[in-house]
């Protein structure tokens, strides 16, 4: 069973451009993480929010996890060659972290 | 220094053998994990081990068997192998087992079962 459902899954957009990715589940999560995967190489943490309602910054990255921590979302603004990759979301729950079906992202120069 | 290294990075094996990968952490965290990529990039955990104790066995056939002889290591061992193991293998490491933990991740192995 999918617990955590990432749309869209795929994305090719324009340099520059904003984007938004979501993360949707019917269960709560205690906290929930964002990775960034590139080909060959592992998943690596962008950032973990707890909080219902949490929002972080990361440059040009903004993370919001929502009221009720069923749900985050991830927008990335004047989006560059280099954030190209797989954005993978993972729900913790019960010391058991859950990842999201992913979002391959493509920025084109 | 590579914090999370497995080996081999590809390994191209016959149906029915038996083959291992090795993973080794120098973070010096107490918990490692192995974790299986299937081909659409959908991320599982199988198993989890804090201070060389098996945590999470998560419904992983049996012919799957980890063993960690020390907190820094946790191997796979991965016996009469089917077409249907074929994906991509990834180590994991954190410093303690809890809900906000960040997990480094080693570079991956692929498995491919002809």
């Amino acid at each position: 069973t999918q617990l955590l459902e990432q749309s869209p899954q795929f994305l090719s957009i324009q340099e520059g451009e904003n984007l938004t990715v979501y993360c949707n589940s019917s269960s709560v999560f205690s906290s929930l993480q964002w990775y960034r995967q590139e080909p060959g190489e592992g998943p690596v943490l962008l950032v973990t929010v707890v909080t219902g309602g949490e929002v972080k910054k990361l440059k040009r990255l903004t993370f919001q996890f929502g009221d009720a921590r069923k749900d985050s979302s991830l927008h990335i603004t004047a989006a560059q060659p280099g954030d190209t990759g797989l954005y993978l979301c993972a729900g913790a729950r019960n010391e058991k972290l859950t990842f999201g079906t992913g979002t391959r992202l493509t920025i084109i120069p | 220094d590579t914090a999370v290294s497995q080996t081999p990075k590809y390994l191209v094996t016959q149906m029915g053998n038996d083959k291992s990968i090795k993973c080794e952490q120098n973070l010096g965290h107490d918990t490692m994990y192995w974790y299986k990529q299937d081909s659409k990039k959908f991320l599982k955990i199988m198993f989890s081990y804090n201070n060389k104790e098996l945590i999470i066995n998560e419904t992983v056939p049996n012919r799957f068997s980890p063993k960690s002889p020390d907190k820094a290591h946790l191997n796979l061992h991965i016996n009469s192998l089917e077409l249907g193991d074929s994906a991509v293998y990834f180590c994991a490491s954190s410093q303690n087992m809890g809900y906000n933990e960040k997990l480094f991740f080693g570079s991956g192995t692929q498995l491919s079962v002809l």
